[in-house]
């Protein structure tokens, strides 16, 4: 099984600046099959990433993940109100499918 | 549009069957992977199982041997057992979607989940 450590556990920053997420896994994900999701509170996941690097459908270029093997960034420029929330990555290369403890980018 | 929605008993007493449906509208159940997810409160999410085209299925290890999931297309919708729960499975369970899987295809060999049900709070208890 593939463990993902998120980190850090919570950060603390203002609207504007820039927020650097970051997601280790404990083997190399195959093919990068690597996703990051936001979660408000009372709210379920939005998907924002996919195959490290590729935003979905409607999510702001502000939000940028990269990152290969075991080593993988979510970075959120120029933070906007609606971007405090909780963030989960997930690896989809190999069964069980996992996800990360999340990081609370909270003000 | 697609909508995914659960439905389900909000409170399950220990030792039975916790049993949920996601209904599908906009997309049809025979393409895409569909999947459950939980998360207890104040906590992470925790991977269930999936389900894809010709009803194949893989389940989380640390859940296969209490975990169900089916689907019944006549109805387009998906269904979730979990048994002999306890109170370690109070839980919000979402239902989503993954990528295309069809019988011709499947874009990814595992999903990621591009889209989400609301939610079901499901109470464990004695």
């Amino acid at each position: 099984e593939i463990v993902l450590t998120q980190f850090p556990g919570t950060l603390s920053l203002s609207p504007g600046e820039r927020a650097t997420l970051s997601c280790r896994a404990s083997q190399s994900v195959s093919t990068n099959y690597l996703a990051w999701y936001q979660q408000k509170p009372g709210q379920a996941p939005r998907f924002l990433i996919y195959g490290a690097s590729s935003r979905a459908t409607g999510i702001p270029d502000r939000f940028t993940g990269s990152g290969s093997g075991t080593d993988f960034t979510l970075t959120i420029t120029r933070l906007q109100p609606e971007d405090f929330a909780v963030y989960y990555c997930q690896q989809y290369g190999s069964s069980p499918l996992t996800f990360g403890g999340g990081t609370k980018v909270e003000l | 549009q697609v909508q995914l929605q659960e439905s389900g008993p909000g409170l399950v007493k220990s030792s039975e069957t916790l049993s949920l449906t996601c209904s599908v509208s906009g997309d049809s159940i025979s393409s895409y992977y569909w999947g459950w997810i939980r998360q207890p409160p104040g906590k992470g999410l925790e991977w269930i199982g999936y389900i894809y085209y010709s009803g194949s299925t893989n389940y989380n290890p640390s859940l296969k041997s209490r975990v169900t999931i089916l689907q019944d297309t006549s109805k387009n919708q998906f269904s979730l057992k979990l048994n002999s729960v306890t109170a370690a499975d109070t839980a919000v369970y979402y239902c989503a979607r993954g990528p295309y899987c069809s019988s011709a295809r499947c874009d990814e060999p595992h999903p990621n989940f591009n889209l989400w049900g609301q939610g079901t709070l499901v109470t464990a208890s004695s």
